[in-house]
């Protein structure tokens, strides 16, 4: 069966440290990846979005990155976190061809 | 540009029926998804439309009209745990999912 993980669940990090957030999914190949942040009270955001491995689209310029080194990896990082990174951040796949998206638990980055 | 309009909150009673609109405008449409968000948790998938017309699952049915940019979810039998966050989602194109900012559903006893 296909399951999404994504990691850690919570972190609490100061202003200016570093981000990893990581994200893979099993039982699939090839799927398409994404991570959308959602602030308190909001909707969902798209950030990045990944059709194949070293592909990246950037929706929204910011200081945040992404990177695919493997087919079902899929990573969201900072080098500098800004208080306004605070958030629900959603990993996300759909199978190459297939319609709905699935989400994993998500990740809740709260910035001091 | 795209964009995509919900009711910020709705309140109903259990036992009744709900409806929660969605308005969109967007350049390649190519399918409207609903979703389910309790609080604190992620998203779950409820329904998918890229034809019109209507479609029905349990107590859960979605409409879609394309030539409005119009989608609806009826819920039935409201219960309690129908208490969440409903998003309306649009497919861009081949890849992207553009969200709405969700509609806050309260259901009294």
């Amino acid at each position: 069966s296909q399951t999404i993980h994504q990691w850690p669940a919570t972190l609490v990090q100061p202003v200016g440290s570093p981000l990893s957030l990581e994200c893979t999914v099993e039982g699939t190949s090839n799927p398409n990846l994404y991570w959308y942040r959602q602030a308190a009270g909001r909707g969902l955001q798209l950030l990045f979005y990944s059709v194949g491995i070293g592909q990246i689209s950037s929706e929204v310029p910011q200081n945040l990155s992404a990177s695919r080194p493997q087919d079902r990896q899929f990573i969201l990082s900072s080098k500098k976190l800004l208080l306004s990174d605070s958030g629900f951040y959603l990993c996300a796949w759909v199978d190459s061809g297939a319609n709905v998206l699935t989400f994993g638990a998500g990740s809740r980055l709260t910035v001091l | 540009g795209q964009n995509i309009d919900q009711p910020t909150e709705m309140t109903a009673t259990e036992g009744a029926i709900v409806q929660i609109n969605c308005t969109y405008q967007t350049s390649g449409f190519n399918g409207l998804f609903w979703y389910q968000q309790h609080a604190g948790e992620a998203p779950t998938f409820l329904s998918y439309n890229v034809l019109d017309g209507l479609e029905e699952k349990g107590r859960f049915s979605s409409f879609l009209s394309r030539s409005k940019g119009y989608s609806y979810l009826l819920l039935k039998e409201l219960q309690m745990k129908d208490s969440a966050s409903y998003l309306c989602a649009v497919r861009s194109g081949t890849y992207k999912y553009i969200f709405g900012t969700g509609t806050r559903l309260k259901v009294l006893a």
